[in-house]
């Protein structure tokens, strides 16, 4: 079974530039999220889809971040425009339908992000 | 407002010894909870998990105990091998917020042959 697949693996842009990442879920995963790792701390939850509706964004800046999961499968997370502090490794995951506990998430290797 | 937290940011140990590690948390609406493993370059990997119900939970090599009372939780891992060098994150998830997933800042466990 092929993992959660996401490109690029590096990007490294100037601030006030514009970048997207893209992300593929396990096929059949009906649920994704993005996060954001940065360096010394644990994944921090973005957004979150059902299909390709959003069941949380509470943490997602919407001034500068969008995301779009158009079809239900893949998505994309874009910063326009990029700060200093958005340098991280954005981390996409995706789990199995339903919302219990123990749907375990299946996490991509992730992107990671450098401002300058 | 850290609501998981791992206080140890490493752990060195012997191989073939027991590796512990430590995770408490303050919400008290968390009810269940999850341990991942990260290498380099790769995404994290779920590892064990426990659900407020239980006390332990054992797979194999590893083992997680919950303290409610306490609000901690602890990731046994017997023996240890050099294979489990990693960083490990403590996660917690609560019904009410759809099981959304709050990560600890991760423990960088170094096992040495």
């Amino acid at each position: 079974e092929a993992g959660v697949a996401q490109s690029p693996r590096y990007k490294i842009i100037e601030k006030r530039q514009s970048v997207a990442f893209w992300c593929n879920p396990i096929s059949g995963h009906a649920t994704l999220y993005w996060y954001q790792q940065i360096l010394g701390q644990g994944p921090k939850l973005l957004i979150q889809f059902q299909n390709n509706g959003v069941v949380d964004d509470s943490q997602l800046p919407k001034d500068r971040f969008s995301a779009e999961r158009l079809k239900g499968v893949d998505s994309t997370l874009k910063i326009q425009p990029a700060k200093l502090e958005d340098s991280a490794v954005y981390l996409c995951a995706s789990s199995a339908p339903g919302t219990k506990p123990n749907n375990e998430q299946f996490f991509g290797p992730g992107t990671r992000l450098t401002v300058l | 407002d850290q609501q998981v937290k791992q206080n140890s940011p490493s752990l060195s140990v012997q191989e073939g010894r027991i590796s512990i590690l430590n995770c408490d948390y303050t919400n008290s609406m968390f009810d269940y909870f999850l341990w991942y493993k990260k290498y380099p370059a790769e995404g994290p990997t779920f590892l064990i998990s426990i659900s407020s119900i239980k006390d332990k939970n054992e797979d194999g090599r590893f083992t997680v105990f919950l303290n409610k009372s306490a609000k901690h939780l602890s990731l046994h891992i017997v023996p240890s091998q050099p294979g489990d060098s990693a960083v490990y994150f403590c996660a917690a998830s609560a019904q009410g917020s759809n099981y959304k997933l709050t990560f600890g800042k991760g423990t960088l466990l170094t096992v040495n042959p």
